[in-house]
């Protein structure tokens, strides 16, 4: 069965300080990951895409990486911000057949001044 | 461009009354998606339609739930009757949804309360 779980499941964290999100996922066979950022009573918007090739990819203050034998992904967050307190959603994409993808639980983020 | 439009934004029922929640999808986008997202459950997709046919709606909880999509620019998600456990966020999105772009595009979502 296709799953995506993420760690922790909830985070706070001082402004200006860095984190680090974590996503374990069994989708197979494989296509690509994105992670996705939720604010509060808003819908996720995707912050990035990884897919098999990729090891390493940034957006401004965030840094994701995927490790495609062990099936782990890692969203960075530096110097954080108030403004970054939000859901942090890890989706996986498969490769077989239509558009399917699994969707983590998320990551609650606060970030406090 | 206006992204993917939800209405209403909160929806507050009574059990057995039915609920109507809507969605416009980006325009040129070919697929659309009804999801429901719970904080037990996270997001759970209910039905996705492809080129205003439906592809997958084997998330569909039971036959309470309908969903149509009579053309590219529209598609309703029908609860009837309606039941407390059906409290949640519904979120519509839609994606381009080629062999190199899956990227979905979320509404703002619909607060579901029955109560």
């Amino acid at each position: 069965k296709n799953q995506v779980e993420q760690s922790p499941q909830s985070l706070i964290i001082l402004e200006g300080k860095n984190c680090t999100l974590q996503c374990n996922y069994t989708v197979s066979p494989f296509s690509n990951l994105r992670w996705y950022k939720q604010d509060t009573g808003r819908g996720p918007v995707s912050l990035t895409i990884m897919t098999f090739s990729e090891n390493t990819k940034s957006n401004g203050r965030y840094t994701a990486t995927l490790d495609a034998d062990t099936k782990q992904s890692s969203l960075h967050i530096t110097a954080s911000q108030l403004s970054d307190s939000a859901s942090y959603i890890c989706v996986v994409r498969n490769s077989g057949g239509y558009q399917k993808v699994t969707f983590g639980t998320g990551t609650k983020l606060q970030v406090i001044p | 461009d206006a992204g993917v439009i939800q209405s209403p934004r909160h929806e507050v029922t009574e059990m057995g009354q039915e609920v109507t929640l809507r969605c416009k999808p980006i325009s040129g986008h070919n697929s659309l998606f009804w999801y429901r997202q719970t904080m037990m459950r996270g997001l759970e997709l209910l039905i996705y339609f492809n080129n205003n046919v439906p592809i997958d709606d084997s998330g569909m909880p039971e036959d309470r739930f309908s969903a149509k999509m009579p053309n590219a620019s529209f598609s309703t998600l029908k609860i009837q009757p309606s039941e407390p456990r059906d409290s949640a966020v519904y979120f519509c999105a839609s994606s381009p949804l080629t062999a190199t772009n899956e990227k979905l595009f979320f509404g703002s979502g619909t607060q579901l309360s029955v109560l």
